[in-house]
């Protein structure tokens, strides 16, 4: 059994550029929540997908934007990266909407210069 | 507004001394409230779900508790493997969100 892959590890944008960060859910896992954790804080929701559709999101700005794909697999999207995006992004995954048992991946760290 | 404070920021512990961790919470409705271990540069790993106060569960050297208003994560006879930060999340009624802390980074020495 796999668990959660994202993908890069590591990424270095210029302010105003988007990104674009994926991940691979845990085999059997239908469910993809994505978290920003700033560097000495606690993970922050951003929105959550079930079934490739959009049931959650936090306080964050529509330039943050996502999809997930019949696989459940899933992309972070981010627009117009401000310096203040620079962070650890995480995605979770789990089975049922509910999203209780995430399972988290290593996370992207993101640094917006 | 529902929140978690996690007390204290970082602790330092002599292998083999036992401590605890605190967690405390202010939600509408309570779906259920985690606890992960988070080392550096990874994602958080799960540890354990309390659903109801009195609820109580165990792993090797870490145990959790739980009341109306706040939970513990207790550490017996650590040792330096256990140096991490943990993370406490709760889960409110009508949303799929988790809402986080800041953690506790736990340093232990041998």
């Amino acid at each position: 059994e796999t668990g959660v892959t994202q993908s890069p590890t590591h990424l270095i944008k210029t302010r105003g550029q988007q990104v674009t960060l994926r991940c691979s859910s845990q085999s059997g896992h239908n469910t993809v929540s994505w978290y920003q954790q700033a560097l000495g804080q606690g993970p922050q929701f951003i929105f959550q997908y079930y079934r490739e559709e959009e049931n959650g999101r936090g306080n964050f700005p529509p330039r943050f934007s996502g999809l997930q794909f019949p696989n459940y697999s899933s992309e972070l999207n981010v627009n117009a990266l401000e310096l203040d995006d620079s962070a650890l992004y995480l995605c979770a995954s789990s089975a049922g909407q509910g999203g209780f048992g995430y399972t988290f991946g290593s996370g992207t760290r993101l640094t917006v210069v | 507004e529902d929140q978690v404070t996690q007390s204290p920021e970082a602790l330092r512990l002599q292998e083999g001394e036992s401590s605890s961790l605190n967690c405390s919470y202010t939600v509408s409705g309570l779906r259920g409230l985690f606890w992960y271990r988070q080392d550096p540069g990874k994602g958080p790993e799960f540890l354990f779900t309390l659903y109801s106060a009195g609820e109580e569960k165990e792993k090797e050297r870490l145990k959790a508790t739980l009341t109306k208003k706040e939970s513990f994560l207790h550490i017996t006879a650590p040792k330096p493997e256990d140096s991490a930060t943990y993370l406490c999340a709760v889960a409110p009624s009508g949303t799929y969100k988790y809402i986080f802390g800041t953690g506790t980074r736990l340093k232990v020495l041998a």
